[in-house]
């Protein structure tokens, strides 16, 4: 699996929007970048995953550029309530025999 | 069932004593996944089932700790001798064939001991 880098922590208010930027320098051709959400006391969410390009939905989007060496993850307007952990993660969706290796992450701090 | 479900949600165990702890995946779900989490810690990867074999067990700390799945559903993870620095937030993940990499989590055992 290839490795990744991400901020330890960013602060944001509320109304903001928020990018979390991920290197991934290895990444291999048959990989994907997928995006989870960890809030206190939970087990992590998926909350996005793609390829190349952009991918939008109801939570956030990804922006990938053409080399795929790093990934954006974009959160529109955040709120209180967005105030979580952000892991990416990047590995070949379709290969069984792997499990996600999940770092540190990003802690995102939403205040008023 | 609708979501990952694992049990108990907390459990309190004296040192040396043996504990188990249940995941109930997604039906369908052919992987499963144990993970545990120490306070204000990041995700510690334990064991990978696909269907009832185990083909990762890399994570697992010590002899202490073994898994098991029957049926290619439930899970269990059992620890045996407890020792303080195995208290941690033990989670299970499930996911479909069609995307390994979409896990579903349940909502943790908290295990503590004393």
């Amino acid at each position: 699996l290839a490795k990744t880098t991400q901020p330890i922590s960013m602060d944001s208010y509320e109304g903001q929007e928020v990018n979390i930027t991920c290197s991934h320098n290895n990444i291999a051709t048959n990989d994907y970048i997928t995006w989870y959400q960890q809030f206190p006391s939970q087990g992590p969410r998926f909350i996005i995953q793609g390829y190349k390009t952009k991918v939008t939905n109801e939570v956030a989007s990804l922006f990938i550029p053409a080399d795929r060496k790093s990934s954006t993850l974009s959160l529109p307007r955040v709120s209180l309530s967005d105030t979580a952990v952000y892991y990416c993660l990047v590995g070949d969706n379709g290969q069984a025999g792997t499990a996600l290796i999940f770092g540190k992450g990003t802690t995102l701090s939403v205040s008023s | 069932g609708a979501g990952v479900s694992q049990s108990p949600s907390n459990k309190v165990t004296e040192k040396g004593k043996d504990v188990e702890l249940r995941c109930d995946p997604i039906s369908g779900h052919t992987a499963l996944y144990w993970y545990r989490q120490s306070l204000g810690q990041g995700l510690e990867f334990l064991i990978y089932f696909q269907g009832n074999s185990a083909p990762d067990k890399s994570g697992l700390p010590s002899d202490r700790f073994s898994a098991e799945r029957t049926g290619g559903s439930v899970s269990t993870l059992t620890i045996q001798r407890t020792q303080q620095e195995d208290s941690a937030v033990y989670l299970c993940a499930s996911s479909p064939r069609e995307s390994y990499y979409g896990y579903t989590f349940g909502s943790g055992t908290r295990l503590t001991v004393v």
